[in-house]
Order: C-alpha cells, then sequence, then structure tokens
C-alpha cells in the first residue's frame, strides 16, 4: 500500500450524521483521487485533485465533499445526503501526466447503521 | 461513452496451467493501459503498464500484458499460475485526449487458481 495512508480501516456511521475519511500521502504526488467499489462495479471516480486547492468532481460526487488545502491530503466528507454510503472507499495519488500509475491506500469500509 | 470491459466475472483455472484475464477498451486516441491487482480488504497494487513501444509489456509477480491496438484489448497472461495469485484483477485504461485526468476501471475479474 506504500506511501498513502487511510483512516480509519472501519467506521461505522448512523443516518444522518457526516463523516470524513482521511487520506495521507508521503510520495510528493500532486494527483489525488477518491473511489468508491462495490461489489460487481469496480471503482466509481467521486472526486480528484490535480494541485492544491483545486478538484474536479468525478462520476458520482453527489453526497459526498472533499478539501484539497495541503499536498500530501485529501479528505472525503460523506454528508447526510448521500443516500447509500455503506461501500469500502480508496484513495489512490500519482505523479501529474497520463503515462503515470496510481497508489492506492489500503481502503476504508464505511457501514451505515 | 469511453470505458473498460473486463467480459469474465470470474477465471479459474488450475495451478501451474497458464492463465489468461481479458481487458477490451472502447477509448478514442492511443489511451495507456494498466493492470492492477486486489486481495480482500486492501488496496489496489499496480501490476504493469502500456504506454509505447512493444506490445508485450512484463510487470510484477511474473506477469505480463499483451497489447493490441487493432482489437483494442490488454489482456493479462502468467505462464504458470500459483495459488497466491487468486485475487481481484482491475484493468484501466488512462485517456491522453488533452484536459482528460481520469482513470477509467473495468469491473474486475476474479481469479481463482486450484491447487
Amino acid at each position: 500500500d506504500g506511501g498513502i495512508t487511510q483512516s480509519p480501516k472501519y467506521l461505522f456511521r448512523k443516518e444522518g450524521q457526516n463523516v470524513t475519511l482521511s487520506c495521507e500521502q508521503n510520495l510528493n504526488h500532486d494527483a489525488m483521487y477518491w473511489y468508491r467499489q462495490d461489489p460487481g462495479q469496480g471503482l466509481r471516480l467521486i472526486y480528484y485533485s490535480q494541485i492544491v486547492n483545486d478538484f474536479q468532481k468525478g462520476d458520482i460526487a453527489e453526497g459526498y465533499s472533499v478539501s484539497r488545502e495541503k499536498k500530501e491530503s485529501f479528505p472525503l466528507t460523506v454528508t447526510s445526503a448521500q443516500k447509500n454510503p455503506t461501500a469500502f472507499y480508496l484513495c489512490a495519488s500519482s505523479i501529474q501526466g497520463a503515462g503515470h500509475e496510481q497508489f492506492f491506500g489500503p481502503g476504508t469500509r464505511l457501514t451505515v447503521l | 461513452a469511453q470505458s473498460v470491459a473486463q467480459p469474465e466475472d470470474q477465471v479459474n483455472v488450475a495451478e501451474g496451467n497458464p492463465l489468461t484475464v481479458k481487458c477490451t477498451y472502447s477509448v478514442s486516441g492511443n489511451p495507456y493501459l494498466f493492470w492492477y491487482v486486489q486481495y480482500p480488504n486492501r488496496g489496489l497494487q499496480f501490476l504493469l503498464k502500456y504506454i509505447t513501444g512493444d506490445n508485450l509489456v512484463k510487470g510484477s509477480y511474473g506477469f505480463e500484458a499483451e497489447f493490441n491496438k487493432s482489437q483494442t484489448s490488454f489482456h493479462l497472461k502468467k505462464p504458470s499460475a500459483l495459488v497466491s495469485d487468486s485475487a481481484l484483477y482491475f484493468c484501466a485504461v488512462r485517456p491522453t485526449t488533452s484536459g482528460t485526468y481520469k482513470y477509467i476501471f473495468g469491473t474486475g475479474t476474479r481469479l481463482k487458481v486450484l491447487a
């Protein structure tokens, strides 16, 4: 899982609560990404950031928010507006440019009670 | 729409036999292609990539992949499978179109290597 850490590993949330998932990298990568993984659906992009203080919506951004105040940090907030948040969340980073692979964190499994 | 297809949800192979996990893509231009592996409750690990050059790319753990431009395919292969290769494999594509920053992932193929 390289130089990317995600915390917590498991997270339980009550309906109506916002929760924040942490993602930190020490790889000096400019680009960072958040994905959601559900069984049989592969990885779906939530948000991505190419540079500090800038980020773009991915394919399923509704009900999520992010910030990128520091190069090494890209936290994801799952808001109460996200109707079905139970999933496995993966953070990734990469060097800028299309030919570079992504490095993934170990993931956070979020369960709504 | 740009997409990546992994047509098999699961591939079963006997230990010691060759394995192939298929990937085809529908992306304009000349995209960059990647394979990743995921073990249970873990993040994805990079295996190999095709950028340009030789159509046969070698990667980690004895895996290789063959790029076929005319068939828009990038199949993952290994000459002799190990039980420890059992995992979930993802193909990903990065378009090289200007202004595109996303990676497009397939839905994954579960590989089961039987002892």
